[in-house]
């Protein structure tokens, strides 16, 4: 069965400095999100993309942090300038979108996350 | 502000049993309602979803019903098995913008006991 996958799974890196997670969505879908989650609370959304630009964003995405689709079949997150709560696993989601009423085209597929440790 | 409450943070079951997770919220009017499961370490996988205007939904062991008037979902699990040991999330839908835009409850942990 087809899954989203994400890169790397662990990622460290010291306040300050700049990180790039890296997805490869279902080939099929459209539709590209990244959410995250931090130890012990809800999983939120940052962001939603969709056919090359941002959809929706959220509160939390601010300034320092942009997404890109560099090429046909990657999705990245960027953080400029990482902060101590920047840490946190990061989901990355994809989701088709089929003609028609009776699709459940709102369903998101989600990679297994980058587990980011900001020191 | 938008709350999701989803019932106790650990629920524990005998095997066989049916399991029962509830979702409630307020200050929201969601189009639709999910439910994802969510080992550790793992992301979320889907489920269930259920529109505002289903009142029950079924995919095998599986059933969730939605009650817009009283902004709850109820999500069973029959004949539970060990292997059903997981956090059971539920994701509100919005009704504006791309209505991709989820908002998740804190979860509630499932163990099923042999």
């Amino acid at each position: 069965e087809p899954e989203v996958t994400q890169t790397p799974s662990h990622q460290v890196t010291q306040m300050g400095q700049e990180v790039i997670l890296r997805c490869v969505p279902i080939s099929n879908h459209l539709y590209f999100y990244w959410y995250r989650q931090i130890l012990g609370q809800k999983v939120e959304f940052l962001v939603s993309f969709y056919n090359n630009e941002i959809s929706e964003k959220s509160e939390i995405f601010d300034d320092q942090f942009s997404v890109e689709r560099p090429d046909g079949s990657n999705f990245t997150l960027k953080i400029r300038s990482t902060k101590l709560e920047d840490s946190a696993m990061y989901f990355c989601a994809s989701s088709r979108l089929d003609r028609g009423l009776y699709h459940d085209n709102e369903k998101l597929f989600f990679g297994s996350g980058t587990q980011l440790s900001v020191l | 502000s938008q709350k999701i409450e989803q019932n106790s943070e650990a629920l524990n079951i005998q095997e066989g049993k049916t399991a029962t997770l509830t979702c409630n919220y307020t200050n929201y009017s969601p189009a639709y309602l999910q439910w994802y499961r969510q080992d550790p370490g793992r992301g979320p996988v889907f489920l269930l979803l259920i529109r505002e205007n289903e009142k029950e939904k079924r995919k095998e062991r599986l059933k969730v019903t939605f009650d817009t008037t009283l902004k709850q979902s109820l999500f069973h699990i029959t004949a539970s098995q060990p292997a059903d040991s997981a956090t059971y999330l539920c994701a509100l839908g919005p009704r504006f913008g791309s209505a991709r835009q989820l908002t998740f409850g804190s979860g509630t942990q499932l163990t099923v006991l042999p």
